[in-house]
């Protein structure tokens, strides 16, 4: 089983929809929570942490649930330019020092 | 600050010939990592450094890979000899190790596209 595990998509959503991510880790000990944004051909970028109580940036929304061992991201009003592959990344290894990325989850939002 | 840079951008090799990959971490960043990146296996860890010293080496697939960190401004990844199936984009980043965790953001280069033909 891999440590973060992410739907590939893609989503094809409409420009205006809301949509939502979601992603799961194995490990039980992580102690911090990201979500990365990468563009086509481009490198990762971080987009928001994600905070135990939740968080809010803007038109974007994390949400991290400790018990089940899940994250979400949910993006309202989708813009064009929001077309990007969204990484789900957990803090992880020996010491917490190492990121472990999940695979990605690609979103195409259409005019 | 000019960020994480990389270089080359692009090689393209036969295998079997070596192949160096450098990057430069941003400066007063203590933590420097060495990832790679396939459509099959996503971006993956291969080596961290802190303070210039190897960390963490276990996602290094092989002997063919080592990395180096002669200085705090300075690291390489050598894969000899190289193979098609080392065919990925590599990435290197840099954070720092001070602040608090969630804020520690890792930076990362524009990436090197490798072609091993």
């Amino acid at each position: 089983r891999k440590e973060v595990e992410q739907d590939p998509g893609p989503f094809n959503v409409p420009e205006g929809a809301t949509v939502a991510f979601n992603c799961t880790y194995s490990n039980s000990a992580s102690q911090s929570f990201f979500w990365y944004r990468q563009d086509c051909r481009k490198e990762p970028k971080l987009l928001m942490s994600v905070y135990s109580s939740g968080n809010e940036d803007g038109r974007f929304t994390a949400q991290l649930n400790r018990a089940s061992q899940y994250i979400s991201l949910l993006i309202r009003d989708s813009k064009l330019s929001d077309s990007a592959t969204y990484l789900c990344v957990v803090r992880g290894g020996t010491g917490f020092q190492k990121l472990v990325f999940g695979t990605g989850t690609r979103l195409l939002v259409s005019p | 600050d000019a960020g994480v840079i990389q270089s080359p951008r692009h090689e393209v090799t036969e295998m079997g010939q070596e192949v160096t990959l450098r990057c430069k971490p941003i400066s007063g960043h203590d933590y420097l990592f060495w990832y790679r990146q396939t459509m099959m296996r996503g971006l993956e860890l291969l080596i961290y450094f802190n303070n210039n010293v190897p960390i963490d080496d276990s996602g290094m697939p092989e002997d063919r890979f080592s990395a180096k960190m002669p200085n705090a401004s300075f690291s390489t990844l050598k894969i000899q000899p190289s193979e098609p199936r080392d065919s990925a984009v590599y990435f290197c980043a840099s954070r720092t190790g001070r602040g608090r965790p969630e804020g520690r953001e890792q930076y990362f280069g524009p990436g090197t596209r490798l072609t091993v033909t």
